[in-house]
């Protein structure tokens, strides 16, 4: 079974710019979420995707983050315009999503988008 | 507020070295404690989830209990491949049914030297 996946690994953008980060989740996993790890911080929670629907996104800075699920399969997170406190590493998890299945509430993460703001 | 605390921030070990590492959490209704492994560039690598106390489970080397206050991943004669950053998180009980987001700790870096 393949895992998430997240693309790209690595960005480095000025300051004022656009970047879109993806992430493909495990196939048939219906939630979706979105962590940032900022050096030397706590991995954080941003949104969670249940299929194409946002389900919680009280974790996203600001409005300059727009999360996109379209499908509910792969997922989008557009930076625009970035700032240099957006620097860090971004993670997507995914997890199946039925209740009545502990298992279920397993979250499994991808390698994570290094992004640099300079 | 809800919180993880994880202690030491860093660990070093001799080979064989037995140890314990400690995740300390206050969570206003604990779903669920998960622990993960995470190597450098990577992301974190999902080991067990605890629901409950008194709850305990093994994976090789490794062993997690919990208790209401606090989890603690014990290392048993450990190798220099589990050199890692370990982290733990906790779930909420949130969301009624649905599947809420983790709250993570800082993590403990193990350095396991041969």
């Amino acid at each position: 079974e393949a895992g998430v996946t997240q693309f790209p690994s690595h960005s480095v953008i000025e300051k004022g710019q656009t970047v879109t980060l993806r992430c493909d989740p495990i196939s048939g996993h219906d939630n979706l979420y979105w962590y940032r790890r900022v050096m030397g911080k706590e991995i954080k929670f941003l949104l969670h995707f249940v299929k194409e629907s946002k389900q919680d996104e009280s974790g996203m800075p600001n409005n300059r983050f727009l999360a996109e699920r379209t499908g509910g399969t792969y997922s989008t997170l557009k930076v625009q315009p970035a700032e240099l406190e957006d620097s860090g590493v971004y993670f997507c998890a995914s997890s199946q999503g039925r209740p009545q299945n502990l298992k279920s509430y397993e979250q499994y993460f991808g390698p994570g988008t290094r992004l640099t703001v300079t | 507020e809800d919180q993880v605390t994880q202690s030491p921030e860093a660990l070093r070990l001799q080979e064989g070295e037995s140890s314990s590492l400690n995740c300390s959490y206050t969570v206003s209704g604990l779903r669920g404690l998960f622990w993960y492994r995470q190597d450098p560039g990577k992301g974190p690598e999902f080991l067990f989830t605890l629901y409950s106390a008194g709850e305990e489970k093994e994976k090789e080397r490794l062993k997690a209990t919990l208790t209401k206050k606090e989890s603690f991943l014990h290392i048993t004669a450990p190798k220099p491949e589990d050199s890692a950053t370990y982290l733990c998180a906790v779930q909420a009980r949130y969301y009624g049914g649905s599947q809420g987001n983790l709250i993570f700790g800082k993590g403990t870096k193990l350095s396991v030297k041969p």
